[in-house]
């Protein structure tokens, strides 16, 4: 148990819908940072949040939001889902603002787009 | 362009049998070289940080090395609860952030 918690487990959708994944980084930790994995690409990093600020921003679509909140835990907003869209998105965290740092991942949501 | 490469795609062993897995890696200016395990349907977990050319780190069955250009996890003598996708990433580059290999799938047979 790495101490990131994540919800949904899973999340079964239509497309066009949007929906709102959680995430509360490992006690003490500073840093979250949003990845999305499938089948053939890997992970592949969205965006990263340091005490409330956006930090980075990998190849997030247009049509995703992150945010992180004053107690730290943060949500990954997807809207006008496509089929495509369904992945597995995690999330992790780390102490610093560095992503160089070893970065901690949570069990993750499991979203698919009908 | 920043990358990194793992391979190979699929490894099957059987228990006992050493092998190694390969990373390599192009990233302008290295922060930092990581090893993670991912089990189906879970999140990754951390293993081990490299950061330097010629560094090691052990742990168990695992070692891993870092050279100027590629890493290397060597498996010694794997059992069956090895079995897993075990994905490098690279700190750094032009981004500033991890970017991961696709992984190498890694199964033990008894």
């Amino acid at each position: 148990d790495s101490g990131v918690t994540q919800t949904p487990k899973h999340l079964i959708t239509a497309t066009g819908q949007r929906v709102t994944l959680r995430c509360s980084p490992r006690s003490g930790d500073l840093s979250v940072y949003w990845y999305q994995q499938s089948l053939d690409q890997g992970l592949q990093f969205l965006i990263q949040y340091y005490n409330g600020e956006e930090r980075a921003k990998g190849n997030i679509l247009e049509r995703f939001s992150a945010q992180q909140f004053p107690d730290l835990h943060s949500e990954l907003n997807l809207s006008s889902l496509e089929l495509g869209d369904s992945a597995l998105y995690f999330c992790a965290s780390s102490g610093s603002g560095r992503s160089y740092n070893e970065q901690f991942f949570g069990p993750g949501t499991r979203l698919t787009v009908l | 362009e920043d990358q990194v490469t793992q391979s190979p795609e699929a490894l099957r062993l059987q228990e006992g049998e050493s092998s190694s897995l390969n990373c390599s890696y192009t990233v302008s200016g290295l922060r930092g070289l990581f090893w993670y395990r991912q089990d189906p349907g879970k999140g990754p977990e951390f293993l081990f940080t490299l950061y330097s050319a010629g560094e090691e780190k052990e742990k168990e069955r695992l070692k891993a090395t870092l050279t100027k250009k590629e890493s290397f996890l060597h498996i010694t003598a794997p059992k069956p609860e090895d079995s897993a996708t075990y994905l490098c990433a690279a700190g750094g580059g032009s981004q500033g952030n991890l970017i991961f290999g696709k992984g190498t799938k890694l199964s033990v047979k008894p």
